[in-house]
């Protein structure tokens, strides 16, 4: 089972980044967001499609429609700067887990 | 607070086994619902989850490397274990051990994350 996300996103601050994420489940299944700086561990930014754990800033959010998950940051900070990893898990239970393949979030 | 650190080697050689150490504190793996697992990155490269055990001992593993991995958990010491068997170079990678949070039963992610320990496999 896969997890589908672009490479790369660049966005000039201040303005909206969207990370996608694709895969058969997600309408069955919730998605899940870590941002991962350079050396750092992950750090979970989305839970359940579109909860946001405490201490995460407001300007990071999710939604779902379909297959396709995506993961919205308004007005992005140069600190937003880092690796976004989807997680999800497929529909029969045999993947109770899976990552994407990271999307590289650059601000210009 | 919820904390997890990881140890064990930093180079293994080829065919060797790995055996890496989680120990955690701020919670018990003997609650309902808790869960702790490994993932790992290889340099420059994407997370891959590989293992997961819950507080009842029920163990799930990535299908892909199911053969070469072993999970378990010491409750008294807050403790879980992972080995994994004929390490090749192929597995060098930064492995993590996790947190699953307990809120709902039905699904698993992770949080917090330990730091991470980079593992060599070279001869």
């Amino acid at each position: 089972y896969e997890l589908t996300q672009p490479p790369s996103v660049s966005v000039s601050p201040g303005q909206t980044a969207r990370i996608t994420c694709s895969g058969d489940a997600l309408p069955k299944q919730y998605a899940y967001w870590y941002q991962q700086k350079p050396g750092q561990a992950p750090v979970l930014v989305i839970y359940k499609d579109s909860k946001r754990p405490s201490g995460i800033p407001e300007r990071f959010s999710g939604s779902s429609s379909g297959t396709t998950v995506t993961l919205t940051i308004s007005g992005v900070q140069a600190e937003d700067e880092a690796d976004y990893y989807c997680q999800s898990a497929d529909s029969s239970g045999t993947y109770p887990l899976v990552f994407g393949g990271g999307t590289k979030l650059t601000v210009l | 607070q919820i904390t997890l650190k990881e140890s064990g080697p930093t180079l293994v050689k080829p065919t060797q086994t790995l055996t890496l150490t989680c120990t955690f504190s701020g919670f018990s793996l003997s609650t309902s619902g808790v869960g702790v697992g490994w993932i790992r990155q290889p340099p420059g490269k994407a997370l891959e989850w590989l293992a997961l055990i819950y507080w009842d001992d029920d163990k799930r593993y990535s299908p892909s490397l199911k053969t070469k991995l072993t999970i378990t958990k010491d409750t008294s010491k807050n403790q879980v274990v992972l080995t994994m068997t004929n390490m090749d170079p192929v597995d060098t990678a930064t492995y993590y051990c996790a947190h699953r949070n307990p809120a709902a039963p039905k699904y698993n992610w992770f949080d917090p994350w330990g730091q991470g320990t980079l593992v060599t496999v070279s001869s």
